[in-house]
């Protein structure tokens, strides 16, 4: 099956800093990827559509100078949460969409833990 | 009122017990269903998706849709302890480029050996 990496697994960080988590379409090419935040114990939340080539769709409430979602080429696509505080802290899963028949699967990455201390 | 409603338990069967996995919504512009098996700290790996209403089975899975009354289910037959995770299901309106996936909160399932 497809397979989808996200980088790094797990990241640290102080109040104040930025970091990057990258997303990446190992074996197929992905127009459409998706960001996604898990609180523990609670669903998937989607933060936003991302297009490669043009600006991210953010869902209500998701502030996008906050969460900055670049989509470069079609295996690679990066979100990079800004002056991260300790309530930014979750799971953030990304997506890659498939293409296939009726159905376009969403193929999920692995995670990326943010611990913002 | 959320759109998708999953029971998120915890759950825990004996190994062999039939487990029954159940979402309802509300957006009945949902016409894609899906079941997601999620790993704890791991991303989900979708299990089975079914369009429209109607029952689909692969192995010891079986997937039902019954759109009229807005109600999904998953059913495992014959549970292994490595049937335990977290079971999301997720629904969307259509299934070409760019639909967005709307999830359930997660029913936690732990199968006993």
């Amino acid at each position: 099956g497809a397979v989808v990496s996200q980088h790094p697994s797990w990241v640290i960080c102080k109040s104040g800093t930025s970091v990057k988590i990258e997303c990446r379409s190992l074996d197929f090419q992905a127009t459409t990827m998706f960001w996604y935040r898990q609180f523990p114990k609670q669903s998937l939340m989607l933060m936003a559509t991302s297009n490669e080539g043009s600006k991210a769709t953010y869902e209500q409430g998701v502030e996008k100078d906050k969460f900055l979602i670049n989509h470069a080429s079609l295996t690679l696509s990066t979100l990079t949460v800004t002056s991260a505080h300790p309530e930014d802290s979750s799971f953030y899963i990304c997506s890659a969409e498939g293409t296939g028949g009726t159905y376009n699967e969403q193929f999920f990455g692995p995670g990326t833990r943010l611990t913002v201390l | 009122q959320k759109e998708v409603e999953q029971d998120p338990g915890p759950l825990s069967v004996p190994e062999g017990a039939i487990v029954s996995l159940n979402c309802t919504y509300s957006n009945s512009a949902f016409q894609y269903f899906m079941w997601y098996r999620q790993y704890s700290r791991k991303g989900p790996e979708l299990l089975m998706y079914t369009y429209s209403s109607g029952n689909k089975e692969d192995g010891r899975f079986t997937a039902q849709v019954d759109k009229s009354s807005k109600y999904i289910s998953l059913f495992i037959r014959d549970s292994q302890p490595s049937d335990s995770a977290t079971y999301l299901c997720a629904m969307s309106a259509r299934g070409t480029s760019g639909s967005r996936l709307t999830f359930g909160e997660g029913t936690q399932l732990t199968v006993n050996p």
